[in-house]
């Protein structure tokens, strides 16, 4: 069965701080992970997805099958990336999500 | 304005009723979905379809049903059997290639509390 651990519900940082949002993935088959993003009054919305290896809006994600884990990385940290952090696995004909991660920047 | 569409934004149910969340799109994507937002507890698939006339249920399907008429429709009933309906409810659609999981596109959701 696919599972996603996101075992931050809330992550505070200051401005200028590096970031780094925890996700875990367990699935026996070969793993499409992604993060969405929720801004405030906004709609949920893909941030990147690791077959891309894009940096988008400063974030980086690397898959890592050893460790099963697909951690979103920031070096500077921006007031505006304060937002619900989703973490999610493809597998069989459907996306299963994570709990979610907080993420509040502190100026 | 173009994309996904959900209504209505707030909706409120008496015990005992039926409601119905609507969901439309002009993204001609062939996969639609229907999602459950609980606070610390991520989303939830409750049912998805991929094809016109056809659905699947998802992990938490019980005291949900859907249609699938049109490729631009996918309206979810929340029945009465469904013992804890207040939640935040999004609609989302994809494209289908292969075996690749395309980007889902969310609605704006709608909120059902229970009276």
């Amino acid at each position: 069965a696919q599972r996603v651990t996101q075992p931050e519900k809330l992550l505070s940082v200051f401005k200028g701080a590096p970031v780094e949002l925890k996700c875990n993935y367990s699935y026996s088959g070969s793993p499409e992970l992604f993060w969405y993003v929720q801004y405030s009054r906004q709609r949920l919305q893909l941030l990147l997805r690791h077959i891309s290896r894009e940096s988008i809006k400063g974030f980086t994600a690397d898959l890592n099958k050893g460790e099963t884990s697909f951690h979103l990385k920031k070096p500077f940290a921006q007031e505006e990336d304060s937002a619900m952090y989703y973490c999610a696995l493809g597998g069989g004909n459907k996306l299963v999500f994570g709990a979610g991660t907080i993420l509040r920047v502190k100026s | 304005d173009g994309g996904i569409t959900q209504s209505p934004k707030y909706l409120f149910r008496k015990e005992g009723q039926n409601v119905t969340l609507s969901c439309e799109q002009n993204l001609n994507h062939d996969a639609m979905y229907w999602y459950r937002q609980d606070p610390g507890q991520g989303l939830r698939l409750i049912y998805y379809s991929q094809i016109v006339n056809d659905f699947q249920k998802g992990d938490i399907a019980e005291g949900y049903s859907v249609s699938r008429e049109k490729k631009e429709s996918f309206p979810l009933t929340v029945t009465s059997a469904q013992k804890n309906p207040t939640a935040f409810y999004l609609c989302a659609s994809s494209l289908i290639q292969g075996a690749i999981y395309n980007e889902q596109f969310f609605g704006p959701g709608t909120r059902l509390t229970v009276l």
